[in-house]
């Protein structure tokens, strides 16, 4: 167990539909990282949000949000979902801070979330 | 060209064996190097976590990496059936806390 948790395991949804995804990172870890797995993608990195601020965006369409609230946890916003929306996303979390230390960039992943959209 | 090349396998080797998985990069930035072993349908588990070439050693496992060729290797010694998960290498940039980019993954299955 990482320690990081994500609801709901798996979602079933119809094309059109809006869903949103939660993440709750390890204890003290101020980083979290959204990611897409799909079978001809592999793991795309979406999103990275640092103590409540965005940080990075990788390559997420535009009717994909984030946000990252004050107690750390992370919901990610897909709406106006397509057939090809369906994968899975995991959220992970690092301490990410600014002691240089490795061991704070290590990024533990959540169980992930199965999406199907019909 | 993908940043990150990792050939996706199969591969089956026999109990006892050792087992290796490589990936190969096209960005010199990126200087920390992962090693995540993913079984079906759970989430990636970090197994090891390297920083610039050399070795590091964790129990049965071998991590290698070659910054001047952009080649890194995962080994893995008396592989036994519970190692049988797909594999992904990642990587990240200067600053470590950055996005990981991934291999596609390779799949292993290690016969009793």
């Amino acid at each position: 167990d990482s320690g990081v948790t994500q609801t709901p395991k798996h979602l079933i949804t119809a094309t059109g539909q809006r869903v949103t995804l939660r993440c709750s990172p390890r204890s003290g870890d101020l980083s979290v990282y959204w990611y897409q797995q799909s079978l001809d993608q592999g793991l795309q990195f979406l999103i990275q949000y640092y103590n409540g601020e965005e940080r990075a965006k990788g390559n997420i369409l535009e009717r994909f949000s984030a946000q990252q609230f004050p107690d750390l946890h992370s919901e990610l916003n897909l709406s106006s979902l397509e057939l090809g929306d369906s994968a899975l996303y995991f959220c992970a979390s690092s301490r990410a801070g600014t002691s240089g230390r490795i061991i704070d960039n290590e990024q533990f992943f959540g169980p992930g979330t199965r999406l199907t959209v019909l | 060209q993908k940043e990150v090349e990792q050939d996706p396998g199969p591969l089956s080797v026999p109990e006892g064996a050792i087992v290796s998985l490589n990936c190969t990069y096209s960005n010199s930035a990126f200087q920390y190097f992962m090693w995540y072993r993913q079984y079906s349908r759970k989430g990636p588990e970090l197994l090891m976590y390297t920083y610039s070439s050399g070795n590091k050693e964790d129990g049965r496992f071998t991590a290698q990496v070659d910054k001047s060729s952009k080649y890194i290797s995962l080994f893995i010694r008396d592989s036994q059936p519970s190692d049988s998960a797909t594999y992904l290498c990642a990587m990240s940039g200067i600053e470590g806390n950055e996005k990981l980019t991934f291999g596609t993954g390779t799949r292993l299955t290690i016969i009793p």
